[in-house]
């Protein structure tokens, strides 16, 4: 069974640009939500996304959105990024919104310059 | 206020012998999931164990074993026989509630453990 698969891996963007980062969950899961790392505030929520629905959602500014498609993959995007957005992103997929087993990405590295 | 824990920032133990890293948590919850995880330098959260609230055995994972004592809020990961390559940043994080209208996953600071040779 294939893992989460995140892509790209590495990003360099330029202040003020938008990004989106893509998150392909494991197959049958349907329950993706996003985290984001960075080294002075560790690892945050950002949303979760079942069933094409944003079911949660963390405290940040409307500049960072999501989306997921009818096949569970899921998207976030930033737009007007800020060297602030500098992090790892991380995306997790379960089964369901009761399962407990989260299942990591390795990640988007994301550098704004 | 902090919900999950995690007091020492970096560890060191010697290859071959058991660790232990503590988590304590904070919850008014009845209902909640305590992991770890496992992130080498490459960045992938990987998961080790998980316990839930109401699991009356402590969890084990092969090598890892988690310390549940509820009254004391704390889930410890106790690793034996320690390798190089456990070498890595380990993070406890908790999921409150199974609510249909979702969840997430609160993270401590993390420790840096360091296996030696």
């Amino acid at each position: 069974k294939a893992g989460v698969t995140q892509t790209p891996r590495y990003l360099i963007k330029t202040r003020g640009q938008q990004v989106t980062l893509s998150c392909s969950p494991i197959s049958g899961h349907r329950s993706v939500s996003w985290y984001q790392q960075t080294p002075g505030q560790g690892l945050q929520f950002l949303f979760e996304y079942f069933s094409e629905t944003q079911r949660n959602k963390g405290n940040f500014p409307g500049r960072f959105s999501g989306r997921q498609f009818s096949n569970s993959r899921s998207e976030m995007n930033v737009s007007t990024l800020e060297l602030g957005d500098s992090a790892l992103y991380l995306c997790a997929s379960r089964e369901d919104q009761t399962g407990s087993g989260y299942t990591f990405g390795s990640g988007t590295r994301l550098t704004v310059v | 206020a902090q919900k999950i824990t995690q007091t020492q920032p970096g560890m060191f133990v010697q290859e071959k012998e058991a660790v232990t890293l503590d988590c304590t948590y904070d919850t008014s919850d009845p209902s909640y999931g305590l992991f770890w995880y496992k992130q080498p330098s490459s960045g992938e959260m990987i998961f080790l164990i998980y316990q839930g609230s109401y699991d009356q055995q402590n969890a084990t994972e092969g090598r890892y074993s988690l310390n549940f004592q509820k009254a004391r809020k704390s889930a410890n990961l106790v690793i034996s026989a320690s390798q190089l390559g456990d070498s890595a940043m380990y993070f406890c994080a908790m999921r409150e509630g199974q609510s249909v209208s979702g969840s997430r996953l609160t993270f401590g600071e993390g420790t840096q453990l360091t296996v030696n040779p």
